[in-house]
């Protein structure tokens, strides 16, 4: 069963106080991993797709990584803008249309 | 340009009572899904279609059913609600089995 832990469950930052986020997954045949935001109240919004160890990407303050256990999203001089609900989420080579959640971490940005 | 569209926004229900939560979207996705999203927990898949005419259980598809009505339309029924279904359900859409997730902004359901 394809499995998928964040930590921490929630991270307070200060204004410019850089800092990752982990997603450890478990999977048997990795198409892709995902990093959606939330914010509080609406629906997830998709920021990046990896496919393969060694693949990175980025846009604005969010860079996010991925090795062959586990997925990094990098926040970098975080604005309070940035604070939200971040997801991984994992899809296995046989698993067509479903994706593996995992619980999110809470990030709040203070000024 | 609306993406996916989700009503009603909340809905308080007694045990045992009916209901369909409606979700539309207009971007062109073939796949549509319904999430359900608890604490502490991750986004869970209830049911989805990967086109129009077809439907498949996902992770938790006990309580629920589904319609996909048309290419737009993929609605979500409880037949008779309990407890347990108190969740936020969230809507999604894409354009093929491997494309990212768009979701709409969720129905918070209470079952009393």
């Amino acid at each position: 069963e394809d499995q998928v832990t964040q930590s921490p469950e929630a991270l307070r930052l200060q204004e410019g106080e850089s800092s990752s986020l982990n997603c450890s997954y478990t999977v048997s045949g990795l198409r892709g991993l995902f990093w959606y935001r939330q914010d509080p109240g609406k629906g997830p919004e998709f920021l990046f797709t990896l496919y393969s160890a060694g693949e990175e990407k980025e846009k604005e303050r969010l860079k996010a990584t991925l090795t062959k256990k586990e997925s990094f999203l990098h926040i970098t001089a975080p604005k309070p803008e940035d604070s939200a609900t971040y997801l991984c989420a994992v899809q296995a080579s046989k698993s067509d249309y479903k994706l593996s959640f995992g619980a999110g971490t809470t990030v709040t940005v203070r000024a | 340009n609306a993406g996916v569209t989700q009503t009603p926004k909340f809905q308080v229900l007694k045990t045992g009572q009916s209901m369909t939560l409606q979700c539309a979207q207009d971007m062109n996705h073939n796949s549509m899904y319904w999430y359900r999203q608890d604490p502490g927990m991750g986004l869970r898949l209830i049911y989805y279609s990967a086109s129009e005419g077809t439907t498949d259980k996902g992770e938790v598809p006990n309580g629920y059913n589904v319609s996909r009505l048309n290419k737009r339309e993929f609605s979500l029924r409880l037949e008779s609600a309990a407890p347990s279904q108190t969740s936020v359900y969230f809507c999604a859409g894409a354009s093929s089995y491997n494309s990212p997730l768009h979701f709409g902004n969720g129905t918070r359901l209470t079952v009393t």
